[in-house]
């Protein structure tokens, strides 16, 4: 499968844990991008790189929350002292550099916080 | 399975009619547009992009039609199946919001058969 993974697809955790997601892009794309989503809207959008730099990241995106891609390649984003309002989708989207070229999309996290 | 978007707009359409999914869009900046189709528990798949520089743009089944006057998107299919079946959103990029994706509210396509 050369699409982009993202892992892991399900978790659950008390309010308070920490947990940290996985994303794996398409080899070639050295944008990454992470994005939120809750019940019954669209994805909002978190933070990016190009390679292993941090380009913008959104007010979403509190003090609690951080992302690394520290080789270019993979990325990982963490939640601290998870809250039950941290409940969402959490999807990565890959692409090539440039304006207009699209992103592909990963199957999603979806965390629950009890 | 999940219940996507329980406030989104809903269209039904029967099995084998033309579905045609609208879009108001926010920056009249923006020059890139992308829609994606997400069924439920799954991240959003691409479908088809146009650039602004473009009124319409064909796919297979599936045709894009933009309107820069009036801030406008659609996403026709031909055909409709039950596969179709899903939220579908409309996303937007421009300079005035970096390199990522603003995307839309979103809406439920339903293909009774």
């Amino acid at each position: 499968d050369t699409g982009v993974s993202q892992d892991p697809r399900h978790k659950i955790t008390k309010r308070g844990q920490n947990v940290t997601f996985r994303c794996d892009p398409i080899s070639e794309h050295n944008r990454l991008y992470w994005y939120r989503q809750t019940l019954g809207q669209g994805p909002e959008f978190l933070t990016y790189f190009q390679n292993e730099a941090q380009l913008e990241k959104s007010r979403l995106l509190s003090d609690r929350f951080s992302a690394e891609r520290p080789k270019g390649s993979f990325s990982t984003l963490e939640i601290q002292r998870t809250e039950q309002g941290d409940s969402a989708m959490y999807l990565c989207a890959s692409s090539l550099s440039g304006m207009n070229t699209e992103a592909f999309f990963g199957q999603g996290t979806r965390l629950t916080v009890v | 399975g999940e219940s996507v978007g329980l406030h989104l707009p809903t269209l039904s359409v029967q099995e084998g009619d033309n579905s045609i999914i609208n879009c108001a869009y926010s920056n009249s900046a923006s020059d890139y547009f992308i829609w994606y189709k997400q069924e439920s528990g799954k991240g959003p798949q691409f479908i088809i992009d146009i650039r602004s520089n473009m009124d319409k743009r064909q796919g297979q089944r599936v045709t894009v039609l933009l309107n820069k006057t009036v801030k406008h998107l659609s996403l026709q299919i031909a055909a409709t199946q039950p596969g179709d079946s899903a939220v579908y959103f409309c996303a937007e990029k421009g300079k005035e919001y970096g390199n990522k994706l603003v995307f839309g509210a979103g809406t439920i396509l339903r293909v009774k058969s």
